[in-house]
């Protein structure tokens, strides 16, 4: 089993839809969590983090978080084509010393 | 502004030569990260350091070597480059601790022939 798991897509929503992105994890000792945007060519560029259970929103972003469950996901609301993108799930182990595990990512794919 | 840079962006080599990546960042960061990206595998880690003088071997170690001599700069050395080392690299740094970012370099794509 992957430590930490993505559907690969690729997920495709409309403009203007809630597009949600899952990832589940295997280790119980998992810390923090990560999400991180990349576009085709470049490198990964931070969303959001989430280190407590329930949701943390930021503008039309909202991580949610459910470690009984070992699941991270992340919503966008009003999804735009400039959403479209890769999606990058990755978890910090406790005492890794910043270490992170990724995803393989979900390929996100917003139509006009 | 700080930031982290890597060189070269590009790069195309022979089977067999060493190659050294550069990484430079300018934010003061404890520690430094190599990945490699590849279709069907994500990311991987290959080393990381916490600190000057201090390396320290991730999942994909094996041909790979780096050293830490400053704050700033992790270069990364393929010993004797293999097709199998065809790749995108990016490095990564973040303050310190178990919850601070990782912020990418632009990464150095790499063809090994």
């Amino acid at each position: 089993q992957k430590e930490v798991e993505q559907n690969s897509g690729p997920l495709s929503v409309p403009e203007g839809a809630i597009a949600s992105l899952n990832c589940t994890y295997s280790d119980r000792g998992s810390q923090s969590f990560f999400w991180y945007r990349q576009y085709s060519g470049k490198s990964p560029e931070l969303i959001m983090f989430i280190y407590s259970n329930g949701d943390k929103e930021d503008g039309r972003f909202t991580a949610q978080l459910n470690k009984a469950s070992q699941y991270v996901s992340l919503l966008i609301r009003d999804s735009q084509p400039s959403d479209s993108a890769t999606y990058l799930c990755a978890v910090m182990l406790y005492n890794q010393g910043g270490k992170l595990i990724f995803g393989q990512g979900t390929e996100l794919s917003v139509k006009p | 502004d700080a930031e982290i840079t890597q060189s070269p962006r590009h790069k195309i080599t022979e089977t067999g030569r060493q190659v050294t990546l550069a990484c430079h960042q300018t934010w003061n960061h404890n520690n430094m990260f190599w990945y490699r990206q590849d279709l069907g595998h994500g990311l991987r880690l290959i080393h990381y350091s916490y600190g000057v003088h201090d390396t320290n071997k991730g999942e994909v170690s094996d041909g790979y070597s780096v050293s830490r001599s400053n704050t700033e700069d992790l270069p990364l050395t393929l010993e004797s480059a293999a097709s199998s080392q065809t790749s995108v690299y990016f490095c990564a740094s973040s303050l310190t601790g178990n919850t601070d970012t990782q912020y990418f370099g632009p990464g150095t794509r790499l063809t090994v022939l």
